[in-house]
């Protein structure tokens, strides 16, 4: 079963603009969450992180948001750049197992110029 | 400063071989961990160490999949008897393990496996 779901394979957003990727979760014991950005034959590249008792973090251009009742989390990027094309994949761990990262299937961006 | 080095980058191996994954962490890393990404799925956990010791492996698919790490840095994940569905991308990690929480896996490029 999967605990962390990204239902959008790809998004595809004009430069500029917002870029908004979803992610839902299903094990209410998860307590902290992540986003990595992966580019094509490298390893996924940390980018921005969560904890349950905040609902939101910033920094720069990118933006979570949790929503712990509807166990859903947001990554926005504003304003979106062609060098953010890449694919983003969510993560969440607990503080039971925090080495243990589990993550969604990822989500395709590509931001057209 | 160097980053995390896997090696190697590719690897294709005849089905029933044995095949050796290597992992350098970055340099003062404590923590180390493998995760695997199979075709169209997420990144999945198979073992983390702590210094030379492996306290969850609760991820390696089957007695066939072993891991060890020697002095504190250099790790080698290890596929006896390759089967066709062992074919992915290997993808290693490493942290400072200062503030378990919270700590950044760092992550490698990644070892891709094909088992023809």
């Amino acid at each position: 079963d999967q605990q962390v779901k990204q239902n959008s394979p790809s998004l595809s957003v004009q430069e500029g603009r917002i870029s908004i990727l979803n992610c839902d979760y299903t094990n209410s014991m998860f307590d902290y969450f992540l986003w990595y950005k992966k580019y094509p034959a490298e390893g996924p590249t940390f980018l921005i992180s969560i904890s349950s008792i905040k609902d939101k973090n910033e920094d720069g251009r990118f933006t979570v948001f949790l929503n712990k009742s509807a166990k859903h989390l947001s990554l926005h990027i504003v304003p979106s750049q062609p060098g953010d094309s890449a694919v983003y994949f969510c993560a969440a761990s607990t503080s039971g197992s925090n080495y243990k990262l589990t993550f969604g299937k990822g989500t395709l961006l590509t931001v057209n110029p | 400063g160097a980053g995390v080095s896997q090696s190697p980058s590719n690897k294709v191996t005849e089905k029933g071989k044995d095949v050796e994954l290597r992992c350098d962490p970055i340099s003062g890393h404590t923590a180390l961990y493998w995760y695997r990404q199979s075709l169209g799925q997420g990144l999945e956990f198979l073992i983390y160490f702590q210094g030379n010791s492996a306290p969850d492996k609760s991820g390696l698919p089957s007695d066939r999949f072993s891991a060890e790490r020697t002095g504190g840095s250099v790790s080698t994940l290890t596929i006896q008897r390759t089967q066709q569905e062992d074919s992915a991308v290997y993808l290693c990690a490493s942290s400072l393990w200062r503030r378990a929480s919270t700590d950044t896996q760092y992550f490698g490029p990644g070892t891709r496996l094909t088992v023809l």
